[in-house]
């Protein structure tokens, strides 16, 4: 089991364009939440998927969308790129029915926007 | 609010030595706390976690709810502990994480 996978590894874009990050969940989780971290900060909660659904959602603008598949890999999509955007995009993947299950941490997406 | 304050970005200790991270909260209701760490070009795992209550290569962390804290302890630094430590809250039930800005740790031989 490769763990969470995340692509890609790096991405730049300019502002105002759109971008969509992947993750795969560890094998036999069902849940997939994504973080923002900003450079010398720790990570920031953005939102989490379950049963394809968004379940809960941090501060975060509407710019910043998901969505979850049948075989719970996870996409994150941000529009009209802004610099404050430029991150490292972090996904983790846990079992939705345990609430105190362990979040496994993918190798993130890291983001410059130009 | 929630809130995870680590006031320390960097900890320089030298190996052998004892080394402690201080982590301190704010939540009203019962939170579950964890230490995550974050080895060079390595992704973030879970140190430990306050439940657990269980010492993992030799680190410890004690809840106190009447000072609001989780500080992390290690007697004797080894130089593989250099590292990011990132303090985080759990506080609903669907696992929502809130972290802190981290402390970075470094020990010198």
């Amino acid at each position: 089991d490769a763990g969470v996978t995340q692509s890609p590894t790096h991405l730049i874009k300019t502002r105002g364009q759109q971008v969509t990050l992947r993750c795969s969940p560890k094998s036999g989780h069902d849940t997939v939440s994504w973080y923002q971290q900003a450079l010398g900060q720790g990570p920031q909660f953005i939102f989490q998927y379950y049963e394809e659904e968004e379940r809960q959602r941090g501060n975060f603008p509407d710019r910043f969308s998901g969505h979850q598949f049948p075989n719970y890999s996870s996409e994150l999509n941000v529009n009209a790129l802004l610099l404050g955007d430029s991150a490292l995009y972090l996904c983790a993947s846990s079992l939705g029915q345990d609430p105190t299950d362990t979040q496994y941490f993918g190798p993130g997406t890291r983001l410059t926007v130009l | 609010a929630q809130r995870v304050t680590q006031p320390e970005k960097l900890l320089s200790v030298f190996k052998g030595a004892p080394v402690e991270l201080k982590c301190n909260y704010s939540y009203s209701g019962s939170p579950e706390l964890f230490w995550y760490v974050q080895y060079s070009r390595q992704r973030l795992q879970l140190l430990l976690r306050h439940i657990s209550r269980e010492s993992i290569k030799g680190f410890t962390a004690d809840l106190n709810k009447g000072e609001t804290s989780f500080h992390l302890k290690k007697p004797f630094a080894q130089e593989e502990d250099s590292a990011m430590y990132y303090c985080a809250l759990r506080a609903d039930s669907w696992g929502k994480l809130q972290f802190g800005a981290g402390t970075q740790v470094v020990v010198t031989p």
